[in-house]
């Protein structure tokens, strides 16, 4: 998985919790990307970061938070879940926007 | 939605078989790229074509994009069981975007 960690794996949660998720990447890529995975959807790009405190609000952002204080952490936050929110969650990093991404192992969220 | 559709949704095939997919998408792309899912898996990058070229190849992969039809096809030769997953078309529209991926196409080889 090119150096990109995912944690926790899996989270079993309940509405109305916070929860955080963290990406953690060795190589040093400038981009983050935060995606979502349901299906009859593929994926759906969430939250990403083109620096540290850089960040930009993607397709489905609503209910979530990011936050990357260093350039090998990218975090998400959902305040409070919801139902809605249980997904499989990845990570993904690269260096341009144009071009490859390297992923994450996944996260799978459920929130009851 | 700028979001790239793969064809067919599902393929099943026997080993040794070729497997085509094909990506369409709506808007004029700086590139398009494809990925590989197993279960249970992350994505993994296979191949990026860029909008000014027509065919790309890695090992037995042959991709091709007609821009003019707007669309990309991905074509696996002598499939092997090991080629059982998803895959997934990615377009990179002009300007500074992110990837916006396709929901992917479902692939089982047969052996």
């Amino acid at each position: 998985d090119a150096g990109i960690t995912q944690s926790p794996r899996h989270k079993v949660t309940e509405t109305g919790t916070p929860v955080t998720l963290r990406c953690h990447q060795t190589e040093n890529h400038r981009y983050m990307y935060w995606y979502r995975q349901d299906p009859g959807h593929g994926l759906r790009l969430i939250h990403y970061s083109y620096g540290v405190k850089d960040t930009d609000k993607g397709e489905v952002s609503d209910g979530y938070s990011v936050s990357r204080s260093k350039t090998e952490d990218f975090l998400l936050t959902l305040e409070s879940a919801t139902s809605s929110q249980t997904s499989v969650y990845f990570c993904a990093a690269g260096d341009q926007t144009t071009d490859t991404q390297y992923f994450g192992p996944g996260t799978r969220l459920t929130v009851l | 939605s700028q979001q790239g559709e793969e064809d067919p949704q599902a393929l099943s095939i026997q080993e040794g078989e070729n497997a085509t997919m094909n990506c369409s998408y709506k808007t004029s792309i700086n590139n398009l790229q494809w990925y590989r899912q197993n279960s249970g898996r992350g994505l993994v990058h296979l191949i990026l074509i860029r909008s000014n070229e027509r065919e790309k190849h890695s090992g037995r992969l042959r991709v091709t994009l007609d821009t003019s039809k707007k669309s990309s096809s991905l074509l696996i030769t002598a499939s092997r069981a090991a080629d059982t997953a998803s895959y997934f078309c990615a377009t990179v529209f002009s300007g500074n975007t992110p990837l916006v991926f396709g929901k992917g196409t479902r692939l089982s080889v047969i052996a």
